[in-house]
């Protein structure tokens, strides 16, 4: 069974910083690229980032490119994303999702997703 | 980066009903050189995350149930259930991943009447 379990939200200043981390097992983590969504309160959803199999390769979306850092380690089977210079509008829930794979290229397909870790940035 | 555009915002439906929601795309999703359209939907309940239920616009996820269908092609598609039931009420997502950003619809809510 495919699980993804995001860790390490909390309340966090404007300007400061947090790692969010997401642990994956029942699939071979180093055969997918994953991503970073996010659903402010009460919003809609948001892609963040994506990382390659190797971690290679990055992108970003507009709103938190320079200031987040998605990485991975395929030996932990374990996503991240570093998040640098938070403002208020990062607040949000945070899910860790798998990009679909039956493709013969890569798409922002997300075939499941992680229950989400909450992020509040507020003095 | 592209525009997704969900209509209605909320329905409000009863057991049994059927129910159609709508998503349009500012550009097409249709790409020539292998007929596919590049739109997902995505069901979120209550309090929990995502979860996909159709890809490339028509095909629906490994256990699915029936009563969901997608439809449509290039800016215009429509997700169907064809007889709603009380576990389906949610929040339905449409996602084109047809370009960098992927960019989602602001959601259909479904509500009991």
């Amino acid at each position: 069974e495919v699980q993804l379990v995001e860790s390490g939200g909390g309340l966090v200043q404007p300007g400061r910083s947090m790692k969010l981390s997401c642990a994956a097992s029942g699939f071979t983590f180093s055969d997918y690229y994953m991503a970073w969504v996010r659903q402010a309160p009460k919003k809609g959803l948001e892609w963040v980032a994506s990382i390659s199999y190797e971690g290679s390769s990055t992108y970003y979306g507009d709103s938190v490119k320079g200031r987040f850092t998605i990485s991975r380690d395929n030996a932990k089977s374990t996503l991240y994303l570093q998040m640098n210079s938070l403002r208020s509008e990062d607040t949000a829930t945070y899910y860790c999702a798998r990009h679909f794979s039956g493709s013969t290229t890569v798409v922002t397909l997300f075939d499941y997703w992680g229950q989400g870790v909450m992020v509040t940035v507020s003095s | 980066d592209i525009v997704m555009t969900q209509t209605p915002s909320s329905q409000a439906v009863s057991a049994g009903e059927k129910v159609t929601m709508s998503c349009k795309s500012s550009q097409s999703l249709l790409y020539s050189e292998n007929k596919k359209n590049y739109l997902a939907w995505y069901q979120q309940k209550p309090g929990q995350s995502p979860k996909l239920l159709i890809s490339w616009a028509s095909t629906r996820e490994s256990g699915v149930p029936d009563r969901f269908i997608g439809s449509g092609s290039g800016t215009d598609f429509t997700l169907t259930i064809s007889s709603v039931q009380a576990e389906d009420l949610a929040v339905y997502y449409c996602e084109q991943y047809y370009d960098t950003p992927p960019t989602f619809g602001g959601g259909t809510k479904l509500e009991l009447k």
